[in-house]
């Protein structure tokens, strides 16, 4: 099983709203990956967890809060949003996140729009 | 500066001809991985194929081979027998340990089309 899963696969919330994003991976990879996307651009790294701890922020604001319960399973918890956070919310997994040859698997990612 | 650079922000070939995606790289590491990933409109980033820097044969699978050439630190993805299929944004990716860490850093990318 090589796939990554994301749901939901859409998502519309106002800027009050409170929700979470999940993914999950079954591939034994102890490296998951939150990334942001804005239309025609490249991923923006925001989060790495290596061995279910948080590795890297990438100066992520406090209204994303990631959460990694297991290594299979990934979260991103989202509070009052601004409309600038509409993007393209991609998780990634890899075997490890320590080596310069580990290849990312990518969710097919979540459309998230800011109201 | 920028680790990758993809210079072309839009390709067009016709299907069934090969096509060359550039890509050039950055950095003062010995060991580095190169990846390159195929974006169609649906928005999940796909895997093609890897090179490390110290091999020494060129990377291939299959309609997809990448163009290594490290004096000139560039890897170019050649997509040989372009189908309507391959039309999507193409991203090229280097894995290096700057600042201890491997975190991955993607060029601009590449948008195909290819036209029947």
């Amino acid at each position: 099983d090589t796939e990554v899963t994301q749901t939901p696969k859409h998502l519309v919330m106002g800027m009050t709203n409170k929700k979470s994003l999940k993914c999950e991976q079954h591939m034994g990879h102890r490296a998951m990956y939150w990334y942001k996307q804005k239309a025609k651009k490249p991923p923006e790294l925001m989060f790495v967890y290596s061995y279910e701890k948080l590795s890297i922020n990438e100066s992520v604001p406090s209204r994303f809060s990631p959460e990694c319960p297991n290594s299979s399973l990934l979260n991103l918890h989202l509070h009052a949003l601004q409309p600038e956070d509409s993007a393209l919310y991609l998780c990634a997994s890899s075997r490890g996140s320590s080596s310069s040859y580990n290849e990312q698997f990518f969710g097919p990612g979540t459309r998230l729009t800011v109201l | 500066a920028q680790k990758i650079t993809q210079t072309q922000p839009g390709m067009f070939v016709q299907e069934k001809e090969a096509v060359t995606l550039d890509c050039t790289y950055d950095t003062s590491d010995q060991s580095y991985g190169l990846f390159w990933y195929k974006q169609p409109s649906s928005g999940e980033m796909i895997f093609l194929i890897y090179q490390g820097s110290y091999d020494e044969q060129n990377a291939t699978e299959g309609r997809y081979s990448l163009n290594f050439q490290k004096a000139r630190k560039s890897a170019n993805l050649v997509i040989s027998a372009s189908q309507l299929g391959d039309s999507a944004m193409y991203f090229c990716a280097m894995r290096d340990a700057a600042g201890g860490s491997y975190i991955p850093t993607f060029g601009r990318g590449t948008s195909l089309i290819v036209h029947p």
